[in-house]
């Protein structure tokens, strides 16, 4: 089963500071998902990527398949930003399921 | 809009009981997914449908029950065999199976008295 490793688990950063998440597996995988998880405990899609980059207004995830690794970037960080940030993968050769990391606890600090 | 509806959203329930949680989705997505969620570990799979009338279990499925009788609904049975009950519930959709994008409903924290 792949292992999903996250760092860090918890930053706390001031406003307008560019912030890294990062996102280990040890398996290879056909795709990641980065989430954001509210407060209140919704949970909302950021970007599924296999291969690359994509990037959604301040947001940028990168993916590095040698390496099983991916980033997650935001820019002029706000307080709006302070969420959980879970890492999720997919599996290769067919198999079901996502195997979940724990999550990045992030807090900006106006 | 479309989205994803789950209720309630706190639920208190005494030990031996049954409850079902609720989640309704008007995407039109056929694949739908029941998530748990504990503190300081990531989200684990409970159950999960592909298609309607059609469903199977994920990684941690005992003393859980799931139905899915039309293409919008999927509840969600926690039951009184379900040791360890007391945890955000997390229901989630997408288009084509594990291989699409997934839509979160706001989840259901359920704590056993």
């Amino acid at each position: 089963k792949n292992e999903v490793e996250q760092s860090p688990q918890n930053l706390t950063a001031q406003e307008g500071e560019f912030i890294t998440i990062n996102c280990s597996y040890s398996v290879g995988i056909s795709a990641l998902h980065w989430l954001q998880q509210h407060p209140g405990g919704g949970i909302v899609s950021l970007f599924m990527l296999s291969s690359g980059k994509k990037k959604h207004g301040r947001l940028i995830a990168t993916i590095n398949i040698q390496e099983k690794h991916s980033s997650l970037h935001i820019t002029a960080s706000h307080p709006r930003d302070s969420a959980v940030y879970i890492c999720a993968v997919r599996p290769g050769g067919g198999a079901d399921g996502l195997t979940f990391g724990k999550g990045t606890h992030l807090i900006i600090q106006p | 809009d479309g989205g994803i509806t789950q209720s309630p959203k706190y639920l208190f329930r005494k030990e031996g009981q049954n409850v079902t949680l609720s989640c309704e989705q008007n995407l039109n997505h056929d694949a739908m997914y029941w998530y748990r969620q504990d503190p300081g570990q990531g989200l684990r799979l409970i159950y999960y449908s592909q298609i309607v009338n059609d469903f199977q279990k994920g990684d941690i499925a005992e003393g859980y029950s799931v139905s899915r009788e039309k293409k919008e609904s999927f509840p969600l049975t926690v039951t009184s065999a379900q040791k360890n009950p007391t945890a955000f519930y997390l229901c989630a959709s997408s288009i084509g199976g594990f291989t699409g994008e997934l839509f979160f409903g706001e989840g259901s924290r359920l704590t056993v008295l």
